[in-house]
């Protein structure tokens, strides 16, 4: 079984500042990792994803994320935040292997942007 | 090509009636995944369906809800005699195999009063 712990449930932060969200998780099988955006009564937006390979992954609207096998870890990063980077972001990790191809979810962090 | 799509957006049930929720997966894509997301929580897995075939429906309440993907046609969750604890927004994701990075709808927000 796997499981997500996503320690913030919120972060504020100046805008233009550079932000670290943190996600650790625990499995005792190889896992695919995730993050997701969640905007206000809107669905989640794949920011990226570690699949294999380079342990660093960059996504869209400039985040990137490490993966760290070792700290169980894939936490989120962005040099500058802008005040529409606002909102509910969600770490994931699935099984890299089996039948069933299910999203296990974090609790999800509230980045708040402030000008 | 059109994302995932849900409807209805927003649904208010009485208790007892019955909520059925559907999704449009986007073209292409024969896996479907639908999530609850209770309030202040995060998203919990439900039910994983291949067309016409359900491959995980472990996080399925036992009574009451009920999933379908036929061979034609959008999923459909189904929930039977609605109470207040039903309350949240399920959303659906669809990925043509694997689910890797699967794409989500914008969700359904049920209301029960």
């Amino acid at each position: 079984a796997q499981s997500v712990t996503q320690l913030d449930s919120q972060v504020p932060v100046f805008e233009e500042a550079p932000v670290e969200l943190r996600c650790n998780y625990s499995s005792s099988v190889s896992v695919y990792l995730f993050w997701y955006v969640q905007y206000p009564n809107q669905g989640l937006q794949l920011l990226l994803k570690y699949l294999s390979g380079s342990t660093l992954v960059k996504g869209i609207n400039g985040f990137e994320a490490e993966f760290n096998k070792s700290q169980t870890s894939f936490h989120l990063r962005k040099p500058s935040v802008h005040i529409s980077d606002t909102a509910e972001y969600f770490c994931a990790v699935r099984s890299s292997g089996g039948a069933t191809n299910k999203l296990i979810f974090g609790t999800g962090t509230l980045l708040a942007v402030q000008p | 090509n059109a994302g995932v799509m849900q409807n209805p957006r927003h649904l208010v049930r009485r208790r007892g009636q019955e909520a059925r929720l559907r999704c449009s997966p986007m073209k292409g894509h024969s896996h479907v995944y639908w999530y609850r997301q209770l309030p202040e929580e995060g998203l919990k897995f439900m039910v994983y369906l291949q067309k016409e075939n359900i491959i995980d429906e472990s996080g399925m309440p036992k009574e009451r809800f009920s999933a379908e993907f036929p061979k034609e046609g959008p999923s459909i969750l189904r929930i039977q005699q609605v109470v207040r604890g039903d309350s949240a927004a399920y959303f659906c994701a669809s990925s043509p195999y694997g689910g890797l990075g699967a794409f989500f709808g914008q969700g359904t927000r049920l209301t029960v009063v």
